[in-house]
């Protein structure tokens, strides 16, 4: 079946630094990807998605500038958390279109930021 | 506002017991329904899902759901709970009447503990 593979599985940073996460879609190409955060015990809060050579599309709430998002190939899109403080630290999905209404998720990013 | 709802945010059963996880949506026009499972420390793994048609559906590992577009619900059924099923059940919907049709919302999860 599809895969997705998001990378690193967890980071710890220091307050201030920058964190790239990888969202990479294995076996199909993904024109669209979709960024989640979770928090304890929470659903997933959708972020943004990221369009394959198109700028992405953010929701409301979520700065644009402290997410940056690139989604330069099929089967690559990065989230980068900028300049990231302890309130950043979460749980990062992606998770891409494998079909015409299927979604494959990645295994998630715990981003712990001291 | 498309919103999807799941009112149990805790279950507690034990082996051999059934189970019925409540979702409901809030969406204009066509909508699809999606039940994922969040296995402890995996990523989310699909269900089952609901298009069209047969509005009973079944899915992976003894799983149904069944779709009440009057109700507008789409609760999770298994006739027989095993421990193995303690994780956490997310309900989610894509679709309605807005430009953001095709990404999907969450519903708050419902954490299943089975006791041995």
């Amino acid at each position: 079946g599809a895969v997705v593979s998001q990378h690193p599985s967890r980071v710890i940073c220091k307050s201030g630094t920058s964190v790239k996460i990888e969202c990479r879609s294995l076996d199909f190409q993904a024109t669209t990807m979709f960024w989640y955060r979770q928090f304890p015990k929470q659903s997933l809060m959708l972020m943004a998605t990221s369009n394959e050579g198109s700028k992405a599309t953010y929701e409301q709430g979520v700065e644009k500038d402290k997410f940056l998002i690139n989604h330069a190939s099929l089967t690559l899109s990065t989230l980068t958390v900028t300049s990231a403080h302890p309130e950043d630290s979460s749980f990062y999905i992606c998770s891409a279109r494998d079909g015409f209404y299927g979604y494959t998720f990645g295994s998630g990013t715990r981003l712990t930021v001291v | 506002a498309q919103s999807v709802s799941q009112h149990n945010h805790h279950v507690i059963l034990s082996e051999a017991a059934s189970l019925e996880l409540g979702c409901n949506y809030s969406y204009g026009g066509t909508v699809n329904l999606f039940w994922y499972v969040q296995y402890p420390g995996q990523h989310l793994q699909l269900l089952l899902k609901y298009f069209s048609g047969d509005p009973l559906v079944k899915g992976i590992k003894g799983f149904e759901a069944e779709f009440i577009k009057s109700k507008f619900s789409f609760n999770l059924r298994k006739p027989s709970v095993q421990w193995s099923d303690t994780a956490e059940y997310f309900c989610a919907a894509q679709g309605g009447s807005s430009g953001s049709a095709r990404q999907l919302t969450f519903g708050s999860g419902t954490q299943l503990t089975v006791l041995p």
